[in-house]
């Protein structure tokens, strides 16, 4: 099977630019979250989705949204970017969307602003 | 708030040596913990897990970790490292049960021959 797919791989933007960061959960997996991981540092949690409906946000701008499709796919929008936006953006899905489940990560998104 | 420290950004063993990376967390209600393991260029992969129940928890690859609430940490340990243990491991805790996840910054382990 395949695992989370997060599409595309490398992007590089400019300052002011938007991004859509999209997301391909692994078959049978109704939640997804997204973490901004920055060079040097821990994942930070952005959003969770669960049967397309928002369950948790971090502490991000409103720059930052998301949605979820009926097929549990999902894309990360970020909007006017700023050169601290740089990270590698992290998708990871789960049957359900409490930790009696396991949480699978993409290799991610990494995303250059310039 | 929750929140988790990692003491020792990079640790350096011989292979065939203990493996012990340090987990510190604060928490305001009885958490769960957890451990992953990043390789270059790859997405996070769960070792363990701790919820409820047995404090000491095996996980993948030969780790374990044992949960202290009174000491608040959650040490993971491995008996024997291994050249393919070279990876950053990151500590997350979440004070809820859903997937809502506080990381550490990371410890990079490097295993010499």
């Amino acid at each position: 099977d395949a695992g989370v797919t997060q599409s595309p791989t490398h992007l590089i933007k400019t300052r002011g630019q938007h991004v859509t960061l999209r997301c391909s959960p692994i078959s049978g997996h109704k939640s997804v979250s997204w973490y901004q991981q920055v060079l040097g540092q821990g994942p930070q949690f952005i959003f969770q989705y669960y049967e397309k409906e928002e369950r948790g946000r971090g502490n991000f701008p409103d720059r930052f949204s998301a949605r979820q499709f009926p097929n549990y796919s999902s894309e990360l929008n970020v909007n006017a970017l700023l050169l601290g936006d740089s990270a590698l953006y992290l998708c990871a899905s789960s049957r359900g969307m409490t930790t009696n489940e396991k949480l699978f990560f993409g290799s991610g998104t990494q995303l250059s602003v310039l | 708030a929750q929140s988790v420290t990692q003491l020792g950004s990079h640790v350096s063993v011989s292979e065939g040596a203990l493996v012990l990376l340090r987990c510190n967390y604060s928490s305001s209600v009885p958490p769960y913990l957890f451990w992953y393991v990043q390789y270059p260029n790859q997405g996070l992969q769960l070792l363990l897990k701790y919820t409820t129940g047995a404090t000491l928890v095996k996980g993948i690859n030969g780790f374990e970790a044992e949960f202290k609430k009174s000491e608040t940490s959650f040490h993971l340990t491995k008996p024997s490292a291994h050249m393919s243990d070279a990876a950053e491991y990151f500590c997350a805790v979440s004070e809820s049960s859903n997937y809502k996840l506080t990381f550490g910054k990371g410890t990079l382990l490097t295993v010499n021959p």
